[in-house]
């Protein structure tokens, strides 16, 4: 599976920009590259996906560099409830079985 | 409407005894995945299902572990002679996969995890 590098954790203050990176130079053609988040004593939810453009939802924004190497998760405006593990995944487009390969994520503190 | 839910959400057993947790998935869901986290640890794929294939098992860890899904919809997975090291939380989430071209959706629905002490 190809893997992702992710920094060990971050700090934000509330009500801020965040940028979360995650680094995927081995990343196929048929990749898509997805962001779940952990919050404290939960199941990991779904935050966005894409495969090569900029995406856009009610929860973040996804930026994609032209190569796919890397991507950058953005969350708008930083708030206390976004405080969690945040998982960057490559998940093939293509086959039966798209099992979810989780790192270790990237923890984000927000400060109020 | 209602999510992906499991139980027990706790359970301590002691050495040597056999647990059963349970998943109830997102009705009309057909592909349904268990993963177990660790403490301090990313998620770990255990088993797959989808619809009436052969499970994809690869990720069980032990023959100890066994799991199953009836009548397509709840998911039991069981741990025998349960190890000090099968301590973690138990995760189960399930998908929708179209009828037509059997593609699964992009997003996994998970549930809150039933979290297993071994003494």
């Amino acid at each position: 599976d190809a893997k992702t590098t992710q920094p060990n954790s971050m700090e934000s203050n509330e009500e801020e920009p965040v940028h979360l990176p995650c680094n995927h130079s081995t990343i196929s053609g048929t990749d898509y590259i997805h962001w779940y988040r952990q919050l404290p004593s939960q199941g990991p939810e779904y935050v966005i996906h894409g495969l090569t453009s900029n995406v856009n939802n009610r929860m973040a924004s996804l930026a994609i560099a032209e190569d796919r190497k890397s991507s950058t998760l953005i969350l708008h405006r930083a708030t206390l409830r976004d405080a969690a593990v945040y998982y960057c995944i490559l998940r093939p487009g293509t086959g039966a079985n798209s099992k979810l390969t989780f790192g270790k994520g990237i923890t984000l503190s927000v400060r109020p | 409407g209602a999510g992906v839910s499991q139980s027990p959400s706790n359970k301590v057993t002691e050495k040597g005894k056999d647990v059963e947790l349970r998943c109830d998935p997102i009705s009309g869901h057909t592909a349904l995945y268990w993963y177990r986290q660790s403490l301090g640890q990313g998620l770990e794929f255990l088993i797959y299902f989808q619809g009436n294939s052969a499970p994809d098992k690869s990720g069980l860890p032990s023959d100890r572990f066994s799991a199953e899904r009836t009548g397509g919809s709840v998911s039991t997975l069981t741990i025998q002679r349960t190890q000090q090291e099968d301590s973690a939380v138990y995760l189960c989430a399930s998908s929708l996969v179209a009828a037509t071209t059997g593609r699964e959706d992009n997003e996994q629905f998970f549930g809150p995890g039933t979290r297993l002490t071994v003494l």
